[in-house]
């Protein structure tokens, strides 16, 4: 069974562009998490979407956007990049609420953004 | 406050042999997870174990055990027979909330790095 993907594995832009992460989730799982991992700041929430919606969002600036499609996948924007955006970006899927208690994360490979 | 510590920024272990990674955690609720992932230099985050607030039993996944100490707060991930392909990055993380169900974001310590020596 394939796991979650992400592309692209890397990504350069410069301060002022915008950036499209792309996640496929594990199929069967309805729930997409994103995550920053940026460097000495640890792995940070950003967005929880699921069945086409955002449940919740980390602490980050609005420019920091996404949405979930018709067939589970989601893709994050982020508008106006900042040097300190650079960071590996996770993507992370899950059954959501009928994973139960015992739901669980999985996640991507990741893809790393330079902002110059 | 830190919700998730990991106190341990890196570690080193021979190969074969046990070693234990700490994580302490702070939380109010009741009901909560709490996860180990591993995360090589490729950067991918590979799920390991998980532990419930209710459970009797610790959490057991092959080479991997977690110590659940509930009344300290803290989840110890014991990796048993060392192997070199066990180098990697070890993060401890916690969901809280799970009284209705699950899926819910996870936060996570900093990390602690594991070199296993030949």
């Amino acid at each position: 069974e394939a796991g979650v993907t992400q592309s692209p594995t890397h990504l350069i832009k410069t301060r002022g562009q915008q950036a499209t992460l792309r996640c496929s989730p594990i199929s069967g799982h309805t729930s997409v998490y994103w995550y920053q991992q940026a460097l000495g700041l640890g792995l940070q929430f950003l967005l929880w979407y699921d069945e086409g919606e955002e449940r919740n969002r980390g602490n980050f600036p609005p420019r920091f956007s996404g949405r979930q499609f018709p067939n589970y996948s989601s893709e994050l924007n982020v508008n106006a990049l900042e040097l300190e955006d650079s960071a590996l970006y996770l993507c992370a899927s899950s059954l959501g609420d009928r994973g139960g208690t015992t739901d669980t994360q999985y996640f991507g490979p990741g893809t790393r953004l330079t902002v110059l | 406050a830190q919700k998730i510590t990991q106190t341990q920024p890196g570690m080193f272990v021979q190969e074969k042999e046990a070693v234990t990674l700490d994580c302490t955690y702070d939380t109010s609720d009741p009901s909560y997870g709490l996860f180990w992932y591993k995360q090589p230099s490729s950067g991918e985050m590979i799920f390991l174990i998980y532990q419930g607030s209710y459970d009797q039993q610790n959490a057991t996944e092959g080479r991997y055990s977690l110590n659940f100490q509930k009344a300290r707060k803290s989840a110890n991930l014991v990796i048993s027979a060392s192997q070199l392909g066990d180098s990697a990055m070890y993060f401890c993380a916690m969901r809280e909330g799970q009284t209705q169900g699950g899926s819910e974001k996870l936060v996570f310590g900093k990390g602690t790095k594991l070199t296993v020596n030949p």
